[in-house]
């Protein structure tokens, strides 16, 4: 059984590009949560989604930032117009529900120039 | 809003002493508390899970416990090796925002052959 997959695994982007950051949960699993660790501090929860629904999304930056699991397919986080600051470790965990234990992915590292 | 803490920040051991890590949080509400593993660069491995009516976990090694009036958990690691050189992180799951888990800073352990 394939664990949490994220891809890409680093991702290079200049100031005011888009970044699209996949993961793919564990099988079985129907339930997306993302996490963001900026240097120098800890995980922050993002967002939280099923299939096709966004259940939490109270850690989400207001502006540029969206997230989707849409039926077929995995979630997508996506940052529109990136700046310096979105630099960080992204990391997407996955459950079978939202009580169970979470697992990880190996995360996607942006790097915004 | 839930606070949590791990203490000490860096721990230093030779090989073969016990480990003990803390974590606390403010609010008692949880509905579990997991432990992870973090080396540098890498995504999180989860260690163990304790459930909010559960006092403590046990796998190999390793041991957590959980005391929810007093907002405390503790991993105990026995017999150190040099592998167990990692971040530990703890994070709570909160009752009433489930799949939401909130992040300890972490404990930086270094064992010393």
């Amino acid at each position: 059984n394939a664990g949490v997959m994220q891809n890409p695994r680093h991702l290079v982007r200049r100031r005011g590009q888009e970044a699209r950051l996949r993961c793919s949960p564990m099988k079985g699993h129907s339930h997306v949560y993302w996490y963001r660790q900026l240097p120098e501090e800890g995980l922050k929860f993002m967002v939280y989604l099923q299939k096709e629904n966004i259940i939490d999304e109270s850690g989400m930056p207001k502006e540029r930032f969206s997230a989707e699991f849409p039926k077929e397919g995995p979630s997508i986080l996506r940052i529109q117009q990136v700046v310096r600051g979105d630099s960080a470790a992204y990391f997407c965990a996955s459950s079978p529900n939202g009580r169970y234990e979470q697992y990880f992915g190996p995360g996607t590292r942006l790097t915004v120039t | 809003k839930q606070e949590v803490t791990q203490i000490p920040a860096a721990l230093s051991v030779p090989e073969g002493e016990n480990l003990v890590l803390n974590c606390s949080f403010t609010d008692s509400a949880i509905y579990n508390l997991q432990w992870f593993r973090q080396d540098p660069g890498k995504g999180l491995t989860s260690l163990l899970l304790i459930q909010s009516s559960q006092r403590e976990q046990t796998s190999g090694r390793l041991n957590a416990s959980l005391d929810k009036s007093s907002g405390r958990s503790t991993l105990y690691i026995a017999a150190s090796q040099p592998g167990d050189s990692a971040t530990y992180l703890c994070a709570a799951g909160k009752a009433d925002s489930w799949g939401k888990l909130q992040f300890g800073a972490g404990t930086q352990v270094v064992v010393t052959p």
